[in-house]
C-alpha cells in the first residue's frame, strides 16, 4: 500500500526558534498533500492544502507566515513552524493523495510529528 | 461547509463481541467516505472506504454501511479481538481533489 514517511518524528525546541517537518511520499507522486494538527483526545483538524509547485491553501484561523508551507516536489511536503511558541506544541500530521487509488480522493497519513516547544 | 457528527464517542465490548460505530453528515454533495484506526501516538491508518453509489462494503471483519438518503453511514466490527483497540475516526468528502472532514472520533476499548 502507500507509504508516507515524516520527519521528525518528535523534536523538543526553544521558545522563538523554527522547526522544519518534512512529508514525503514513498512509493506513489502525490501531487496534493495536507497538513493537519491534532491535540489530545481530538480530532484533526486541518491547518492546510499543499499543491505541488503551486502556493498552499490554508484554512482559515491559520496563520499562513507562521505555518509556512512548501511542495516542492511530487514527494515531498515541508512545514516549517516558524517563531515557535509553547502554545504550537502539538501533534502534526500529513497526508498525501495518491490520485492513481480509486478515484484519487484516497489519502494516506504520515506517522505524526510530536512538536514540544519549551 | 460539512459537519460530520460521530457517536459514540467511546465504546468498550468483550472480545469477540460486535462494535458498531455511527457518523452523520449534513453535505448533500459528499460521495466519499473513508474510515481511518489511530493507534496511541500513530497516525490514522485507512481501513476502509464507501463510495455513494454502493450501499455495503465489507473487508474480511469490518464493513461499511452507507444511507445517503438519510445522510448517515455505519462501521461494523465484527468477532472483536484486543488489537482492534484504537481510536476510530469517520470522514466525508465531496470527492475528487476536495477536502475531507472528519469525525470526532471513537475510543474503541476490546477487553480480553
Amino acid at each position: 500500500g502507500a507509504v508516507v514517511s515524516q520527519h521528525p518524528s518528535r523534536v523538543i525546541c526553544k521558545s522563538g526558534t523554527s522547526v522544519k517537518i518534512e512529508c514525503r511520499s514513498l512509493d506513489f507522486q502525490a501531487t496534493t498533500m495536507f497538513w493537519y494538527r491534532q491535540f489530545p483526545k481530538q480530532s484533526l483538524m486541518l491547518m492546510a492544502t499543499s499543491n505541488e509547485g503551486s502556493k498552499a491553501t490554508y484554512e482559515q484561523g491559520v496563520e499562513k507566515d507562521k505555518f509556512l508551507i512548501n511542495h516542492a516536489s511530487l514527494t515531498l511536503s515541508t512545514l516549517t513552524v516558524t517563531s515557535a511558541h509553547p502554545e504550537d506544541s502539538s501533534f502534526y500530521i500529513c497526508s498525501a493523495r495518491d490520485p492513481l487509488a480509486g478515484r484519487g480522493e484516497t489519502q494516506y497519513f504520515g506517522p505524526g510529528t510530536r512538536l514540544l516547544v519549551l | 461547509g460539512e459537519n460530520v457528527e460521530q457517536h459514540p464517542s467511546t465504546l468498550s465490548v468483550q472480545e469477540g463481541d460486535s462494535a458498531v460505530i455511527k457518523c452523520t453528515y449534513s453535505d448533500s454533495a459528499s460521495n466519499y467516505f473513508p474510515w481511518y484506526k489511530q493507534e496511541l501516538g500513530k497516525g490514522p491508518q485507512l481501513i476502509i472506504d464507501i463510495r455513494s453509489n454502493v450501499g455495503e462494503k465489507k473487508d474480511q471483519r469490518i464493513a461499511v454501511t452507507l444511507n445517503k438518503t438519510a445522510k448517515h453511514f455505519s462501521l461494523h466490527i465484527t468477532e472483536t479481538q484486543p488489537e482492534d483497540s484504537a481510536v476510530y475516526f469517520c470522514a466525508a468528502s465531496p470527492g475528487g481533489y476536495q477536502k475531507v472532514t472528519f469525525g470526532t472520533g471513537t475510543k474503541l476499548q476490546v477487553i480480553p
